[in-house]
């Protein structure tokens, strides 16, 4: 079975400050990894994705992630965070052995940058 | 490109009522997914199709049903509306390098 944890419910950071927004998740093969934003009253937007190679992934809006497969994280990050960035977050994984099966995604975390 | 779109943006039922919520794409995606969003509950797949006449259940499919007739529609149905599905809904499509393209959202309420 596949599952995403965002043990934070709220980050806060001051403007200009380094955010991280934490995700871990568990599958029982290789992970497709994803980060998803959503602003007040609208859709999800895509940000990033891990599929393959460099652990390292670089997104829209300044925002990147690393795959650490060792500690199963996917942690969103931004070196400099805009009070622009308020939003809730969301992670989300598939199996990628898994055939064309649903993403399953965290329970969001709600960031707030503070001018 | 429109992207996924959905109607209505809004609405409002009394309990037992029936309505369709009306979702489309035009990327030519196989994939397809609805979604209600509750406060604290995050995202929770509702159903989902990996083609035309293709659907299969989700992780709360109770109360609704959906079909897929062809690849750009893919409608989900409350059959007796109750309270409970008071929520946000989002329809989905995905492509073949895996980004998942989310509508506008229904918000719906249930008297």
């Amino acid at each position: 079975a596949q599952s995403v944890a965002q043990p934070e419910d709220q980050v806060n950071v001051a403007e200009g400050n380094p955010l991280t927004v934490k995700c871990t998740y568990s599958v029982s093969g290789n992970p497709y990894l994803f980060w998803y934003v959503q602003y007040p009253n609208r859709g999800l937007q895509f940000l990033l994705k891990y599929i393959t190679g460099d652990n390292l992934v670089k997104g829209s809006y300044g925002f990147e992630a690393e795959f650490n497969k060792s500690q199963t994280s996917f942690h969103l990050k931004k070196p400099s965070a805009l009070v622009s960035d308020s939003a809730l977050y969301f992670c989300a994984v598939r199996d990628s052995n898994s055939g064309n099966t649903p993403l399953v995604f965290g329970k969001g975390t709600r960031l707030s940058v503070i001018a | 490109n429109a992207g996924v779109t959905q109607t209505p943006k809004f609405q409002v039922l009394k309990t037992g009522q029936s309505m369709t919520l009306q979702c489309a794409q035009d990327m030519n995606h196989e994939y397809m997914s609805w979604y209600r969003q509750d406060p604290g509950m995050g995202l929770r797949l509702i159903h989902y199709s990996v083609g035309a006449g293709i659907t299969d259940q989700g992780e709360v499919p109770n109360g609704y049903n959906v079909s897929r007739s062809t690849t750009e529609d893919f409608p989900l149905r409350l059959l007796s509306a109750a309270p409970s599905q008071t929520s946000v809904y989002f329809c989905a499509s995905k492509g073949g390098n895996n980004e998942q393209f989310f509508g506008p959202g229904t918000r719906l309420t249930v008297l």
